[in-house]
């Protein structure tokens, strides 16, 4: 696609319930980022897919969160048992090189603005 | 520990001015520094990417300088225009890791 796509880009939901968001990176990128940006604070790294490498897990707060990626492209972040301190906007990013290959420039989706009521 | 400090983390000015926003940061061993703008409610855009060796560099009314001696980095804008008004973000990464450290970032408020 032209730019990173994500979805929704609201999502309310109540307290314990599960929640998928989804991000469909630009196409041929093979690094994908998910990081959460909560009101008033710097962008929290959650976690980093390259090619067929393992992920780095190592920004996910809690085993609530987990994400996948299926055949390099489309990312799911999934969040069990939504806590109200989950609300945030969640945002994706995809590069054509990872962070580790040279600059890496980040290409940003619009995010998907999670409400655990 | 691998920070970046910036400032001031809000600033209001009148269209037509300029303005410089600072970004200081303790990542060791640097490889690049990124400024991003961020629209209310959008993700953020790149506006340069500096590496080591880089001292400036342009992107229309924006220019960014970058001191790798003393861990900073500054944001100019020319001629302020009403949407300018966004939060501009630094980040910084190391040559250790994939990781990116992302300031909290400066909102700028342009008035008319």
């Amino acid at each position: 696609g032209a730019g990173v796509s994500q979805s929704p880009s609201n999502k309310v939901t109540e307290k314990g319930k599960d929640v998928e968001l989804r991000c469909d990176p630009i196409s041929g990128h093979t690094a994908l980022y998910w990081y959460r940006q909560s009101l008033g604070q710097g962008l929290e790294f959650l976690i980093y897919f390259q090619g067929n490498s393992a992920p780095d897990k190592s920004g996910l707060p809690s085993d609530r969160f987990s994400a996948e990626r299926t055949g390099g492209s489309v990312s799911t972040l999934t969040i069990q048992r939504t806590q109200q301190e989950d609300s945030a906007v969640y945002l994706c990013a995809s590069s054509l090189l990872g962070t580790s290959g040279g600059t890496g420039e980040l290409f940003f989706g619009e995010g998907s603005r999670l409400t655990v009521l | 520990k691998n920070q970046v400090e910036q400032s001031p983390q809000s600033l209001i000015i009148l269209e037509g001015k300029n303005c410089t926003l600072q970004c200081n940061y303790t990542v060791s061993p640097f490889s690049n520094l990124r400024w991003y703008k961020q629209d209310t409610g959008r993700g953020p855009v790149s506006l340069t990417i500096m590496t080591f060796s880089e001292n400036t560099k342009s992107n229309g009314r924006y220019t960014a300088t970058l001191d790798a001696d003393t861990k900073q980095s500054s944001l100019h804008i020319t001629a302020s225009q009403l949407s300018d008004s966004a939060s501009y973000i630094c980040v910084v990464k190391n040559q250790a890791g994939t990781a990116l450290i992302f300031g909290k970032g400066t909102t700028l408020s342009v008035s008319s």
